[in-house]
């Protein structure tokens, strides 16, 4: 079974760019989720997707932060404009258990 | 607000003693709890869960944990540790509320085990 796919791994951005995360789920799950993990610290849900609605997004830092899963099954998360602080990895998981992705290493200067 | 607490920011242990990696948590509501761990520049891996039945929830490479529900406490055990299971550890809850539907998945802040050889 392959797992969560996510795409790039690493990404450098200057402050004020914008930057986009894309995330493939494992076949069949229909719970997508969008974490953010600053470094030493747990993982902070930024949003969850049932199918291609969202049922959690109270953490989205939504003047800044965008998701969307159109069609339920990928998902690209968006940051515009970029801060210092979005410096972080962003996972994202899929199904009940969540199954997470290797990640994608954020770094802003 | 339901909330996760990891007391100890590291947790070093002998390769052959056991282990524990302690876990309390708050939540409004019947829990679902999780252990996951994180090994260095790699994603979190799902390890087990508690979700109703036996309150011993055997996981992944000889893991298992203990629901107690007076004590709100869900924490991780290894009989005997391995050099290979140092690495950091996440627990996470999440409530179900009796009218339907559930809260979103919170996080501890982790744990670092270290097993020494």
């Amino acid at each position: 079974e392959a797992g969560v796919a996510q795409s790039p791994r690493y990404k450098i951005i200057e402050k004020r760019q914008s930057v986009a995360f894309w995330c493939n789920p494992i076949s069949g799950h229909a719970t997508l989720y969008w974490y953010q993990q600053i470094l030493g610290q747990g993982p902070k849900l930024l949003i969850q997707f049932q199918n291609n609605g969202v049922v959690d997004d109270s953490q989205l830092p939504k003047d800044r932060f965008s998701a969307e899963r159109l069609k339920g099954v990928d998902s690209t998360l968006k940051i515009q404009p970029a801060k210092l602080e979005d410096s972080a990895v962003y996972l994202c998981a899929s199904g009940g258990e969540q199954y997470f992705g290797p990640g994608t290493r954020l770094t802003v200067t | 607000a339901q909330s996760v607490a990891q007391p100890e920011d590291q947790v070093n242990v002998a390769e052959g003693n056991p282990l524990t990696v302690k876990c309390t948590y708050s939540v409004s509501g019947n829990p679902y709890l999780f252990w996951y761990v994180q090994y260095p520049n790699r994603g979190l891996q799902f390890l087990l869960k508690y979700i109703t039945g036996d309150n011993l929830v055997k996981g992944s490479y000889g893991f298992e944990a203990e629901f107690n529900k007076s004590q709100t406490s869900f924490h991780l055990k290894k009989p005997s540790a391995l050099v290979s299971d140092s690495a950091l550890y996440f627990c996470a809850v999440r409530g179900f509320k009796n009218s339907g539907g559930y809260q979103k998945v919170t996080f501890g802040t982790g744990t670092k085990l270290q097993v020494i050889p």
